[in-house]
């Protein structure tokens, strides 16, 4: 079965430590992106890569970071930086910018 | 900064009625894009229409797009409960997808 897929469902994290959301698609996409949601906020851009080995930062990139060694994956590493972590994070993916893009299941992010 | 900004914000209709939700944006795009979002999971893509296009259908779906005025609408005909879910629109523009907030549809049966 083709898609992408999210890794963990849902994710608890201390103040102060870094985590990573795993993203990985078999559907041979060049594009990958990270959104972040909220109640009330739609989806706001956190990274996106066109390509493999490089990424751009979105509209919401400020304590967060990103690596795409593989075609196939797009890890989301949100570190101690960012103030107010607890969210809902999806990772999608496209044949290339701006093409109809398939989601994952999303990660559920709670600050303990 | 979010693209799309949609509206209503949310809409509750009878099985069976028409459903039409807005869109408007502020900047020039490739395309316009809708999805949909079932409570707590991903986004499924619906319908994609480019810039040089006017109106598409997909099934029960119709979208219009009116670039003079930067602003989309999507028709759902014939609703069903099982179209219960939040919409949203998304514009594609300089190799990324910006998102709008979303619109709230509820289908009573």
């Amino acid at each position: 079965d083709g898609g992408i897929t999210q890794s963990p469902k849902y994710l608890f994290r201390k103040e102060g430590q870094n985590v990573t959301l795993s993203c990985e698609q078999n559907l041979n996409h060049d594009a990958m992106y990270w959104y972040r949601q909220d109640p009330g906020q739609g989806l706001r851009l956190i990274y996106y890569s066109q390509i493999v080995n490089d990424f751009q930062k979105g509209d919401i990139a400020e304590g967060y970071s990103v690596s795409r060694e593989k075609k196939e994956s797009f890890p989301l590493t949100v570190t101690s930086a960012q103030k107010n972590p607890t969210a809902f994070y999806l990772c999608a993916s496209s044949t290339e910018g701006n093409t109809e893009a398939f989601f994952g299941q999303g990660t559920r992010l709670t600050v303990v | 900064s979010q693209q799309g900004e949609e509206d209503p914000q949310a809409l509750s209709i009878q099985e069976g009625e028409n459903a039409t939700m807005n869109c408007s944006y502020k900047t020039s795009i490739n395309n316009l894009q809708w999805y949909r979002q079932n409570s707590g999971r991903g986004l499924v893509h619906l319908i994609l229409i480019r810039s040089n296009e006017r109106e598409k259908h997909s099934g029960r779906l119709r979208v219009t797009l009116d670039t003079s005025k930067k602003s989309s609408s999507l028709l759902i005909t014939a609703s069903r409960a099982a179209d219960t879910a939040s919409y949203f629109c998304a514009t594609g523009a300089n190799s990324k997808l910006t998102f709008g907030k979303g619109i709230t549809l509820s289908v009573r049966p």
